[in-house]
């Protein structure tokens, strides 16, 4: 993989269902890799930023994993709710602090 | 803790003229980033500066962009003779330090229409 692949590229999921997409990174020369929750005219809010094979992370109904061997990482969101409709980023840092972004995944929550 | 400021929020331009768009890092940071936005496009890195340094300019086109970070004031991105592929959404983030973990922060992005 040479760029940032996030899929799928727009999702709808119904209010209280768990939902999950995905980031693929080129796995050389890792550094680190970050997510983003975006709401339009907005700025990108930072989620968290991953550097550990098999690490995990967790913000309220958010949580993130990691696999730099292979380069990917998974964002899941358990119990969706309408607040959460954004468009999810992910980027990989070589170690420059040149953030590689993904295109993005749009989620939409209906009620 | 103020976040990361950027004005103006919207910029109209004719073409052949010049942009100014600025940036104020968070509170106690150091390190700027501008990263652009193209219409359809997904964000791409422009230039990462210091105080008073240019780190890495690699995203910038080489012609009519510039970038500065003085050591009193905002960080400054200037376009010089705008044309009509200068319109896009330009982001500005900070971080505290070069560490590891480095969260990038970012702005609420200044929106630049040439006409």
């Amino acid at each position: 993989i040479l760029n940032v692949e996030q899929s799928p590229q727009s999702l709808h999921v119904q209010e209280g269902d768990s939902t999950n997409f995905t980031c693929s990174f080129p796995s050389s020369n890792f550094y680190a890799l970050h997510w983003y929750r975006w709401e339009t005219a907005k700025s990108p809010e930072a989620l968290f930023v991953m550097t550990l094979n098999g690490d995990e992370k967790k913000k309220g109904r958010i949580s993130a994993t990691l696999n730099t061997k292979e380069g990917y990482s998974y964002l899941y969101i358990k119990g969706s709710q309408p607040e959460d409709s954004a468009t999810y980023l992910c980027a990989s840092d070589k170690g420059a602090q040149k953030l590689v972004f993904g295109q993005g995944t749009r989620l939409t929550i209906n009620p | 803790n103020a976040g990361v400021m950027q004005n103006p929020r919207h910029l109209v331009r004719r073409r052949g003229q010049e942009a100014r768009l600025r940036c104020s890092p968070m509170k106690g940071h150091s390190h700027v980033y501008w990263y652009r936005q193209l219409p359809e496009e997904g964000l791409k890195f422009m230039v990462y500066l210091q105080k008073e340094n240019i780190i890495d300019e690699s995203g910038m086109p080489k012609e009519r962009f510039s970038a500065e970070f003085p050591k009193e004031g905002p960080s400054i991105l200037r376009i010089q003779q705008v044309v009509r592929g200068d319109s896009a959404a330009y982001f500005c983030a900070s971080s505290s330090d070069r560490g590891l973990t480095d969260t990038q922060y970012f702005g609420p992005g200044t929106r630049l229409t040439v006409l």
